[in-house]
């Protein structure tokens, strides 16, 4: 079964600073999705950002943006210009081709510091 | 659209009783997924659905556990009886062809 990691469990950032937060997985599929998804206090669980396995380009969402290294099975995101409102938890999420369901990491909780 | 509506948002329930959380996927959504967020095991899948049919059941923890998807508007998960390690936020989430989730905004259940 495809697992994912999440190896920070916390973090932290400075206002307008830049963080990255990693996740890893195992699979032994080529044609897959990566995703990332931002949960706020609110519990409401957010799409951050989407990359195609298929795609050799990083995705980029405004101040976010990915480093997808399909060999490493490597998948970190870049907060550039971090603000408060950037505090929650934060979840790699993996899906495989076909029909099969999102697998989640254990999350990282980011805090950004005033 | 109003987007996935999950009912109630927090449950407060004695250990024992029946506790049924329920579901409304969006419009036109074919695939409805049932996840469980803890501390200790983050979002785990229970079960999912496709066009109704209950596909994978695999991640629900026990018999105690059971959901339903009487049709493409609804969908509820029980439990019975339920446990103080039941206490979680339960998500439900809906897709149209596996891809782009929506996530309802959860139910807290805690188990006294």
């Amino acid at each position: 079964a495809q697992t994912v990691t999440q190896s920070q469990p916390e973090m932290s950032v400075q206002e307008a600073e830049t963080v990255t937060l990693s996740c890893t997985y195992d699979t032994s599929e080529s044609d897959y999705y990566l995703f990332w998804y931002k949960q706020p206090p609110s519990r409401q669980m957010i799409l951050v950002i989407r990359q195609e396995a298929y795609k050799q380009q990083n995705a980029t969402e405004n101040r976010f943006s990915v480093n997808f290294q399909k060999a490493a099975k490597s998948f970190s995101l870049k907060i550039s210009d971090s603000q408060l409102g950037d505090a929650a938890m934060y979840f790699c999420a993996y899906k495989g081709s076909g029909n099969t369901p999102l697998v989640f990491g254990k999350g990282t909780r980011l805090s950004v510091i005033a | 659209d109003a987007g996935v509506i999950q009912s109630p948002r927090h449950e407060v329930t004695e250990m024992g009783q029946e506790v049924t959380l329920r579901c409304k996927p969006i419009s036109g959504h074919d695939y409805l997924f049932w996840y469980r967020q803890t501390m200790m095991r983050g979002l785990e899948l229970l079960i999912y659905f496709n066009n109704n049919v209950p596909i994978d059941d695999s991640g629900m923890p026990e018999d105690r556990f059971s959901a339903k998807m009487p049709n493409a508007s609804f969908s509820t998960l029980k439990i019975q009886p339920s446990e103080p390690r039941d206490s979680a936020v339960y998500f439900c989430a809906s897709s149209f062809w596996g891809l782009g989730y929506t996530f309802g905004s959860g139910t807290r259940l805690t188990v006294v």
